[in-house]
């Protein structure tokens, strides 16, 4: 069975620190992958997506950025954070062919 | 452009009242609806995919269905265990999954 994780699963950050948010998937192969943020009270945005080793789609002008440096690791990094950065961010996994998304843990990122 | 509204933002059940959640949306092109239930602090779990007006998914307690413009999510006799936030889904002909901002349910004793 396929089994998604993240890590960490919380994090306080000062602004202008860097962020580094990793994305596992196992027991699959080529899956596409999602990063969403939620903010407190509000829906799910999609930040980034990629369909392949090195294939990222940014949805949100941001100071983040995503990187695939593996078939199944997602990475969510960013230079400076911004207080504005805090939330709750999910990783998420599709089949190619599939529609339905899996959604990871969460991690919880504070910005102080 | 594509816009998912659920209604209403948050709602209150005594144990056994059986009520409805409500999601509308606008896509250009729907290939599907999904709902999921999210726990506090937690990633959304998957409960339904919908595809076409007329069709109902059942779960215990849960029965989602579609129309053109909305879709409803139907809790019978709801129980504590079901108190989560509701999220409803709308994927469009660019593939993406808009989400609407969730329903809170809680269930009391």
């Amino acid at each position: 069975s396929q089994t998604i994780h993240q890590w960490p699963a919380t994090l306080v950050q000062p602004v202008g620190s860097p962020l580094s948010l990793e994305c596992t998937v196992e027991g699959t192969s080529n899956p596409n992958l999602y990063w969403y943020r939620q903010a407190a009270g509000r829906g799910l945005q999609l930040l980034f997506y990629s369909v392949g080793i090195g294939q990222i789609s940014s949805e949100v002008p941001q100071n983040l950025s995503a990187s695939r440096p593996q078939d199944r690791q997602f990475i969510l990094s960013s230079k400076k954070l911004l207080l504005s950065d805090s939330g709750f961010y999910l990783c998420a996994w599709n089949p190619g062919q599939g529609a339905k998304q899996y959604f990871g843990p969460g991690t919880r990122l504070t910005v102080t | 452009e594509d816009q998912v509204t659920q209604s209403p933002e948050a709602l209150r059940l005594q144990e056994g009242e059986s009520s409805s959640l409500n999601c509308s949306y606008t896509v250009s092109g729907l290939r599907g609806l999904f709902w999921y239930r999210q726990d506090p602090g937690k990633g959304p779990e998957f409960l339904f995919t919908l595809y076409s007006a007329g069709e109902e998914k059942e779960k215990e307690r849960l029965k989602a269905t579609l129309t053109k413009k909305e879709s409803f999510l139907h809790i019978t006799a709801p129980k504590p265990e079901d108190s989560a936030t509701y999220l409803c889904a709308v994927k469009s002909n660019t593939g993406k999954l808009i989400f609407g901002q969730g329903t809170t349910l809680q269930v009391k004793p």
